[in-house]
């Protein structure tokens, strides 16, 4: 069936750094790939999404890039800050009726 | 701007109770999507309605019902309540249309606690 992998599943960096959160879909039908940041009971919130005609995107200190051959997408966040700590997840949509399938989620915790 | 609506925010139920969470999507928005998600896990999808009509269909137990309403606004219905039941139920709409994929925006969901 349809699944999206997620790594890592928690990620701890230095503010200012770098995080790279990956994950890897197995629908090829997929064509739509958003990324959500969720904090604690709250809802997802949209930071950024790809779709498949492109291989990269980016928006200020947030990027993602795609691979389609080998379905893969990642999330690259620069000069990283405290308010960046939430849990980041992945989602491929696009087959059939456009539902999402979540990756499992990463827990990003930026040091200050 | 108008963001999905979603009541009550917080409902206790006792086991084998029955419980209607409601969504309302942003307006002009014809499609509704359901997902369920525990406690450190990812948002599980349930249930989608366009148009009125169920579009797709997840892990939703057959315990659990849904509709959409002539006014785009979504029910989900859950009977015989369990204590796995306990969760946070989100709402999210889309503009819908045929043949395209489109940003779904999350209602700020329902904490559904079963004691």
């Amino acid at each position: 069936g349809e699944n999206v992998e997620q790594h890592p599943s928690t990620l701890s960096v230095q503010e200012g750094d770098s995080a790279v959160i990956k994950c890897t879909y197995s629908d090829s039908a997929s064509n739509y790939f958003p990324w959500y940041k969720q904090e604690l009971g709250k809802r997802p919130q949209l930071i950024i999404d790809i779709r498949s005609n492109v291989g990269e995107k980016k928006d200020q200190r947030i990027a993602v890039t795609l691979n389609k051959t080998a379905k893969h997408f990642s999330l690259h966040i620069t000069e990283t800050q405290p308010e960046d700590s939430a849990v980041y997840f992945c989602a491929a949509s696009g087959s059939g009726t456009y539902k999402y399938i979540f990756g499992t989620g990463t827990r990003l915790k930026v040091l200050a | 701007a108008a963001g999905v609506i979603q009541s009550p925010r917080h409902l206790i139920k006792e086991k084998r109770e029955t419980a209607t969470l409601k969504c309302y999507p942003i307006p002009r928005h014809d499609t509704v999507y359901w997902y369920q998600q525990g406690p450190g896990q990812d948002p599980q999808f349930l249930i989608s309605f366009y148009e009125k009509m169920q579009s797709d269909k997840g892990s939703i137990p057959d315990r659990f019902s849904a509709q959409q309403f002539s006014d785009y606004h979504s029910e989900l219905n859950m009977s015989s309540l369990e204590l796995g039941d306990s969760a946070l139920y989100f709402c999210a709409s889309s503009p819908g249309l045929a043949g395209e994929t489109y940003e779904q925006y999350f209602g700020p969901g329902t904490r559904l606690t079963v004691t």
